[in-house]
């Protein structure tokens, strides 16, 4: 069982939204600005996406952003497009005793 | 280039050891969090364990006691000792550099992963 709780699965046709949610606790996600997020393709090593919750690295497309109100974060992806079809996690720092924990990931499907 | 690149893994028996190493290239492992994160099959992440750039390292409850995280400076490699393997431990095994001053905020380098497999 995950710390942060995502849905299994998340769907959209391509150029429509989809937000994907990461429910955490004060103690992790609601307790720090150090959410993030990783895009997991099959067999392939995770990627970051966005972390301090809204930051994106360089290279990561505008469409991707990420947000938090309280205990929950959200990655939102804008015009779907196929290659967006993969594994979400959310993570977030925990604090000195835990340290980094995982959402148990969400798999978006682009109709 | 920035990359991780990891080796070490393989089939083992329950109650054996392994040792997992990665190898960092275009930065100094050292000078960086640096972590291994596993992945079950089918499964999401779980954080493994920690070694800070001062040398603190810090473990999951689920392998305190087992597994061993170290640094090599001058071969500027990660490693991980796991001893008393479960069933249980099976998973990928990645390494992964945390960004951030004073804490893992995130992990922004990943290696390709090395399949660990605890089996009789």
């Amino acid at each position: 069982q995950s710390a942060l709780t995502q849905p299994p699965s998340a769907s959209g046709s391509a150029g429509q939204s989809v937000t994907i949610s990461c429910t955490g606790t004060s103690s992790d996600v609601g307790g720090y600005y150090y959410v993030s997020w990783y895009q997991q393709h099959p067999g392939k090593a995770p990627k970051l996406l966005i972390y301090e919750v809204t930051k994106r690295p360089s290279g990561v497309p505008d469409r991707f952003s990420g947000s938090k109100s309280g205990n929950t974060a959200s990655l939102t992806v804008s015009g779907l497009q196929a290659e967006d079809e993969a594994d979400y996690y959310c993570s977030s720092y925990a604090g000195n005793n835990k340290f980094v924990v995982f959402g148990g990931g969400t798999k978006l499907t682009v109709l | 280039e920035v990359q991780l690149v990891e080796s070490g893994g393989g089939l083992i028996q329950p109650g054996g050891s392994l040792r997992l190493s990665c190898a960092g290239s275009g930065f100094t492992v050292s000078s960086n969090f640096m972590n291994w994160v596993r992945q079950a099959p089918g499964k999401g992440l779980e954080w493994v364990s920690i070694v800070y750039s001062g040398g603190s390292t810090y473990y999951a409850d689920s392998v305190k006691g087992r597994f061993t995280i170290s640094r090599d400076i001058s071969k500027n490699t990660l490693s991980l000792q796991m001893n008393t393997l479960r069933v249980e431990d099976t998973a990928m095994y990645y390494c992964a550099r945390g960004t951030g001053d004073t804490a893992p905020i995130a992990f922004d380098v990943w290696g390709q992963g090395t399949m660990v497999t605890v089996s009789s």
